[in-house]
């Protein structure tokens, strides 16, 4: 059983596209992300949401949206990508933060979704 | 500003020990993580480090002094598996994940 799932596992498009990437976890957890990873490897924060607080980044362009259509899911939204946005999106899910701390906090992540914007 | 700092590229040998450091600033601090990601896979959990000292895992043990903003990742015995990135992580006041940029590994036989 796959803890945290995205699909597509890959996605080809075109500039000035609209697409969505799904995820979806099965480990009752409370709180989900989306992080980019450039070609630099470099992972970068985009959202974090629970049923209480969505927490963006303030660097993500509003192009990017998440859509949560209850706990277990989480996907993104992207409108008119850009080529920039080509990267791996990766999702990853963990207990709320508000009830526990430590490593309760641990990620855990999803195989990513590679992105290529032509 | 908050900030995480490891080397970009490290080699060792099979079988050998390497230690990986790690040096953070962040606005407060609730613990260090340590994560493994080999290439064209996602992050997977190492180990959780919130006070000082140091945490052993089998081949792999994890050090934290919160004083100094330091912490290493040590691993024993390496293994041609054991090649891949490795993230440090810093949860913050807000219990935001501060990221570094990972240390590549790369071992030789």
């Amino acid at each position: 059983d796959t803890a945290v799932s995205q699909t597509p596992k890959y996605l080809v498009t075109q500039m000035g596209n609209d697409k969505s990437i799904k995820c979806e976890q099965n480990l009752g957890h409370d709180t989900m992300y989306w992080y980019k990873q450039d070609s630099k490897k470099f992972l970068k924060i985009m959202f974090s949401y629970n049923n209480k607080e969505l927490i963006i980044n303030e660097t993500v362009p509003n192009r990017f949206s998440p859509k949560s259509p209850d706990k277990a899911h989480l996907n993104l939204h992207i409108n008119s990508l850009e080529l920039g946005d080509s990267a791996v999106y990766f999702c990853a899910s963990s207990q709320d933060l508000s009830d526990l701390a430590g490593a309760q906090e641990t990620q855990y992540f999803g195989p990513g979704t590679r992105l290529l914007v032509l | 500003g908050q900030n995480i700092d490891q080397p970009t590229e490290m080699t060792a040998t099979e079988g050998a020990i390497v230690q990986i450091n790690c040096t953070y600033q962040t606005s407060g601090f609730n613990g260090l993580f340590w994560y493994q990601q080999h290439a064209g896979e996602a992050p997977t959990f190492l180990s959780y480090n919130v006070l000082d000292g140091l945490e052993e895992k089998g081949r792999f043990s994890s050090f934290l002094s919160r004083s100094k903003g330091y912490s290493y990742l040590l691993l024993k015995e390496l293994q041609m598996k054991d090649s891949a990135s490795y993230l440090c992580a810093v949860s913050n006041s807000n219990y935001q994940l501060i990221w570094g940029a990972g240390t590549k590994l790369i071992i030789k036989p």
